[in-house]
């Protein structure tokens, strides 16, 4: 059975501090593992994605995550937290069958 | 393209009234999931379609609820009767199938719906 686990329901950081979104996950499978981002009252858009080819992952506005399978992990950083970053953040866990697991979500808030 | 286009984007509704929640998935998807999204429960997968044709329903919370795919562009989520527990935000994503690359699903901006 698969599962993800955020490990962080909220986080805080200051503006321009670096940003890390803590994710575990537990998978029979090769997993493929996903980033998504939802702003208040908006739909959930894709960040960035791990498919079995580079461990460091590269997304969009400047996030990245690396996937270690030793710790079973998939963290999700950033240099430098922009306010526009203010979000929930979701985790999710992928296999063979379509099936997305999504973690409980971490709420960013980003102080100025 | 214009993305996963999910209507309307807000509905109230009374107790006891028939909802019914719609989608247009992404041309060319042939994977099309309905999702919805509370506080207390977070995102539960409510059912997928494959190739138009249900594949796993079990997430349907009962019998009330329904969802059907007549073709390739379009799919709706009906709850018959609805009530206050069905408040939620319903999103409707679609995607590519599977090639070894996970594509990722591509959400709809949502229907937030209002039972009272």
């Amino acid at each position: 059975a698969q599962s993800v686990t955020q490990l962080d329901s909220h986080v805080s950081v200051s503006e321009g501090t670096p940003v890390l979104l803590r994710c575990n996950y537990s998978s029979s499978y090769s997993p493929s593992l996903f980033w998504y981002v939802q702003h208040p009252n908006k739909g959930l858009q894709l960040l960035l994605k791990y498919t079995s080819a580079a461990t460091l992952v590269k997304g969009i506005n400047g996030f990245e995550a690396e996937f270690k399978k030793s710790e079973t992990s998939f963290h999700l950083t950033k240099p430098s937290a922009h306010m526009s970053d203010a979000a929930e953040y979701f985790c999710v866990v992928s296999d063979q069958t379509y099936k997305y697991i999504f973690g409980t979500g971490t709420r960013l808030k980003v102080l100025a | 393209d214009a993305g996963v286009i999910q209507s309307p984007r807000h509905e109230v509704t009374e107790m006891g009234q028939e909802v019914t929640l719609r989608c247009k998935p992404i041309s060319g998807h042939d994977y099309l999931f309905w999702y919805r999204q509370t506080m207390m429960r977070g995102l539960e997968l409510l059912i997928y379609f494959n190739n138009n044709v249900p594949i796993d329903d079990s997430g349907m919370p009962e019998d009330r609820f329904s969802a059907k795919m007549p073709n390739a562009s379009f799919s709706t989520l009906k709850i018959q009767p609805s009530e206050p527990r069905d408040s939620a935000v319903y999103f409707c994503a679609s995607s590519l199938a599977w090639t070894g690359g996970g594509y990722g699903y591509t959400f709809g901006s949502g229907t937030r719906l209002t039972v009272v």
